[in-house]
């Protein structure tokens, strides 16, 4: 149980083009979904948290208009890169906390969409 | 800012010894930590959380809390090749959120 898939797994774009990145719960529902960004050797970089049926929080520093967010389902959230440059290549993950999780830390991760820009 | 150091670098233990990997948290707030493992190119993985001063074991694994020093410590015992991962120590800070040390590589030698 606690399932969550990324898609696409990798993903190549050019600079300037969008890129969506979806994540879902596969076995559960989801009222929370988190992405995260993580840049080699560094640590993940909470971007911002999606609640179902609401506007995303983006955390300090994201800009909400370049990485836009949809949770349009308890199943599925969106990450868009919208004009992507070569500085958003990174490894970008989704994180998904069970509707009926007895603990509000309890969150179950994605594998992950690595995103190159050339 | 919430966060969460890992300082040492890589971690190289013989096959069967304990490895100790260290984390110190800046908000004195936070209540609940957590201990994730991820492999090259992997999405982490819950090894464990713990809330309570003191140590918490489970299986080969032991975390142990200080809240007084803010901080959490993990001990893998006979490890074996197959911990060899990055290891993230995490924070929870409230509102679902979590902060992430930038990790420990561990290298289990046969």
């Amino acid at each position: 149980g606690a399932v969550v898939s990324q898609h696409p797994s990798w993903v190549i774009c050019k600079s300037g083009t969008s890129v969506k990145i979806e994540c879902r719960s596969l076995d559960f529902q989801a009222t929370t979904m988190f992405w995260y960004r993580q840049f080699p050797k560094q640590s993940l970089m909470l971007m911002a948290t999606s609640n179902e049926g609401s506007k995303a929080t983006y955390e300090q520093g994201v800009e909400k208009d370049k990485f836009l967010i949809n949770h349009a389902s308890l199943t599925l959230s969106t990450l868009t890169v919208t004009s992507a440059h070569p500085e958003d290549s990174s490894f970008y993950i989704c994180s998904a906390r069970n509707r009926l999780a007895k603990t509000s830390y309890e969150q179950y991760f994605g594998p992950g969409t690595r995103l190159t820009v050339t | 800012q919430k966060e969460v150091e890992q300082n040492s670098g890589p971690l190289s233990v013989p096959e069967g010894a304990i490895a100790s990997l260290n984390c110190t948290y800046s908000d004195r707030g936070s209540q609940s930590f957590f201990w994730y493992r991820q492999y090259s190119g992997k999405s982490p993985e819950l090894i464990m959380f713990i809330y309570s001063n003191g140590d918490k074991e489970d299986g080969r694994f032991t975390a142990q809390l200080n809240k007084a020093s803010q901080y959490v410590s993990l001990l893998i015992r006979d490890s074996q090749p197959s911990d060899s991962a990055t290891y993230l120590c995490a924070a929870y800070y409230g509102n679902n959120r979590l902060a992430f040390g930038k990790g420990n590589q561990v290298v289990v030698i046969p």
